[in-house]
């Protein structure tokens, strides 16, 4: 099956500093890959879509300047949370599309992060 | 507005069938997918519909009725590790997927 893979799984950071998260399709090209986030017990939030070469499309009320979302190749991309808060920890999950007619979403097994 | 409802939690016995059901209101309709959640963990993909009926894969079978936004998820034998939140989400007319909150799933020994 199609595997994405996530990059660091746990992140402790000060306030204030900025973290970057990356997300790879590691057999299968994912022009889409998507964002989201996860408070304790909650569901999870689309926080933005990112398509290879264009700018990621955000969610009402994500701000994207605090969010930077790259998606370089077709294999990768990546979540910068800059001057990041302690409001901002979370469990931060990319999901890639695989380009089929079922267009399934494959997770990556999400990041921790931590801001003191 | 589009909308998934499916129950919060549901407790079940080991060994025993559970049913999950996932009623849904969306713009366009472009397939229907389950995912598995153990707590501290991303999803994982368990199935997908696009037509009409059931379809089983090992202990787990979904079903879909278009006409009535009606789909559900059957867990046979069940197992202690099936203990999870089980997602449905649909594809809208955008290919963008609409998420369920999830059913907290408890099996008891």
């Amino acid at each position: 099956g199609a595997v994405v893979s996530q990059h660091p799984s746990w992140v402790i950071c000060k306030s204030g500093t900025s973290v970057k998260i990356e997300c790879r399709s590691l057999d299968f090209q994912a022009t889409t890959m998507f964002w989201y986030r996860q408070f304790p017990k909650q569901s999870l939030m689309l926080m933005a879509t990112s398509n290879e070469g264009s700018k990621a499309t955000y969610e009402q009320g994500v701000e994207k300047d605090k969010f930077l979302i790259n998606h370089a190749s077709l294999t990768l991309s990546t979540l910068t949370v800059t001057s990041a808060h302690p409001e901002d920890s979370s469990f931060y999950i990319c999901s890639a599309r695989e380009a089929t007619p079922q267009e399934t979403q494959y997770f990556g097994p999400g990041t921790r992060l931590l801001v003191l | 507005g589009q909308n998934i409802d499916q129950p919060t939690e549901m407790t079940a016995t080991e060994g025993a069938i559970v049913q999950i059901n996932c009623t849904y209101q969306t713009s366009g309709f472009n397939g229907l997918f389950w995912y598995q959640q153990h707590a501290g963990e991303a999803p994982t993909f368990l199935s997908y519909n696009v037509l009409d009926g059931l379809e089983e894969k090992g202990r787990f079978s979904s079903f879909l009725s278009r006409s009535k936004g009606y789909s559900y998820l059957l867990l046979k034998e069940l197992q202690m590790k099936d203990s999870a939140s089980y997602l449905c989400a649909v594809s809208d007319s955008n290919y963008q997927l609409i998420w369920g909150a999830g059913t907290k799933l408890i099996i008891k020994p």
